[in-house]
């Protein structure tokens, strides 16, 4: 597919237990983003990565929340030991190579912690 | 820090009427991008528009136009002849640059648009 990928759709956890959500980008594309949209607080910034370099977590809302990219192309992020406030829907973006091009985002997981 | 406001939280219209998005934001960057998005009831957010902060052009673009302001900051967003798919939630966004080369988006709460037929 030509758009943003991920996967899984939706996620229903318990209480206390790490999930895993995965991001294709653009085929081409260097940049990645994470975003996270809850009722309460919109859409927010979490991670970004531009190609191999080190990620910019500023975004981060806790030492529980990470994410890796694999050669420069997939992504995951891991929530350990989920809280039900990181029930929220996760969307990844990518975009080209320079900063200012537009972001374009995945269908996003909808993750639901009980 | 950025900010985006849309202080229209739900706009109701009736098919084929025009709709107008208000967008505010505040920035102390000199260089930036103004972006809409849709997110229709499905939950992905679509890209619609952007905008530099240097090109102050208003434009149209199908039964899109926009009217970008750099004096009142303000981005607003027309829909013209409005059509029952255009029911979505539309967000303004601006890019923020990061110390490497990407810029993060700041979303504006967003504004959701119900067309009646």
């Amino acid at each position: 597919g030509a758009g943003v990928s991920q996967s899984p759709s939706n996620k229903v956890t318990e209480k206390g237990k790490d999930v895993e959500l995965r991001c294709d980008p653009i085929s081409g594309h260097t940049a990645l983003y994470w975003y996270r949209q809850s009722l309460g607080q919109g859409l927010e910034f979490l991670i970004y990565f531009q190609g191999n370099s080190a990620p910019d977590k500023s975004g981060l809302p806790s030492d529980r929340f990470s994410a890796e990219r694999t050669g420069g192309s997939v992504s995951t992020l891991t929530i350990q030991r989920t809280q039900q406030e990181d029930s929220a829907v996760y969307l990844c973006a990518s975009g080209g190579r320079e900063g200012y091009e537009t972001q374009y985002f995945g269908p996003g997981t909808r993750l639901l912690v009980l | 820090a950025q900010k985006v406001t849309q202080a229209q939280t739900e706009i109701s219209v009736v098919e084929k009427e025009d709709v107008t998005l208000d967008c505010v934001y505040e920035t102390r960057d000199t260089t930036y991008y103004l972006f809409w998005y849709k997110q229709p009831p499905s939950g992905e957010l679509v890209f619609l528009i952007r905008r530099n902060s240097f090109d102050e052009q208003n434009e149209i673009s199908g039964r899109y136009s926009w009217n970008f302001q750099k004096s009142t900051s303000s981005f607003n967003f027309t829909i013209t002849a409005s059509q029952v798919v255009d029911s979505a939630v539309y967000f303004c966004a601006l890019s923020e640059k990061f110390e490497a080369a990407g810029y993060k988006l700041t979303f504006g709460g967003g504004t959701r648009v119900l067309v009646k037929p």
